[in-house]
């Protein structure tokens, strides 16, 4: 089946600018996550999903930074005035279940640069 | 702070050879520990899992050890292969979270010769 898949793959924009990326989840996976990847970094957790709502933002560097999920199914990663310093790649990941041992399916990321 | 360590950000093993990458962590509340393997231009995968309840868990080729002690793990592979050429990525979360937020180390990249 499908894998998780994150639009637009690269994004290129200017400081002070306002971006927004999507993420579409495994279908039926009701937990989705969005780290982020900056460069020689490993990924770090943003903020997750189960179904709906926001359980977790505690990763959320600001409050230039929001995520919705509004139907439980595809995720909008939403950043306004963003900053040199927002430059990473924003990857998504889903689990069927959240929870200790459920598997994370990443999908390829969104890498965004800001100039 | 950095609660999951990667040391080493690159190894270079022969095909054929075993490759061990390292992990410390500084969180004694991390019970469960996870390894991803990355190519470029691709996301994270699942390699393989670790419950702190154990201290070894194997899967063909891929095998990591869990020191709870040293706060130490580690992931063997044997025999290495090119295709294994990737950057690794050590992960833990916290059973008590209940959420299945991942803290990542930082990679090491890991190169496999013929």
């Amino acid at each position: 089946g499908a894998g998780v898949s994150q639009t637009p793959s690269n994004k290129v924009t200017e400081k002070g600018k306002y971006v927004e990326l999507r993420c579409d989840p495994i279908s039926g996976h009701t937990a989705l996550y969005w780290y982020r990847q900056s460069l020689g970094q490993g990924p770090e957790f943003l903020i997750y999903f189960q179904g709906t709502g926001a359980a977790d933002d505690s990763g959320l560097p600001n409050d230039r930074f929001f995520a919705v999920r509004p139907e439980g199914s595809v995720s909008t990663l939403k950043i306004q005035r963003t900053e040199r310093g927002d430059s990473a790649v924003y990857l998504c990941a889903s689990s069927q279940n959240p929870g200790l041992q459920e598997t994370q399916y990443f999908g390829p990321g969104t890498r965004l640069l800001v100039l | 702070d950095q609660q999951v360590k990667q040391n080493s950000p690159s190894l270079s093993v022969q095909e054929g050879r075993i490759s061990i990458l390292n992990c410390d962590y500084t969180n004694s509340m991390f019970d469960y520990f996870l390894w991803y393997k990355k190519y470029p231009a691709e996301g994270p995968t699942f390699l393989i899992s670790i419950s702190s309840i154990k201290d070894k868990n194997e899967d063909g080729r891929f095998t990591v050890f869990l020191n709870k002690s040293a706060k130490h793990l580690s992931l063997h592979i044997v025999p290495s292969q090119p295709g294994d050429s990737a950057v690794y990525f050590c992960a833990a979360t916290r059973g008590s979270s209940n959420t299945g937020k991942l803290i990542f180390g930082q990679g090491t990249t890991l190169q496999v010769k013929p």
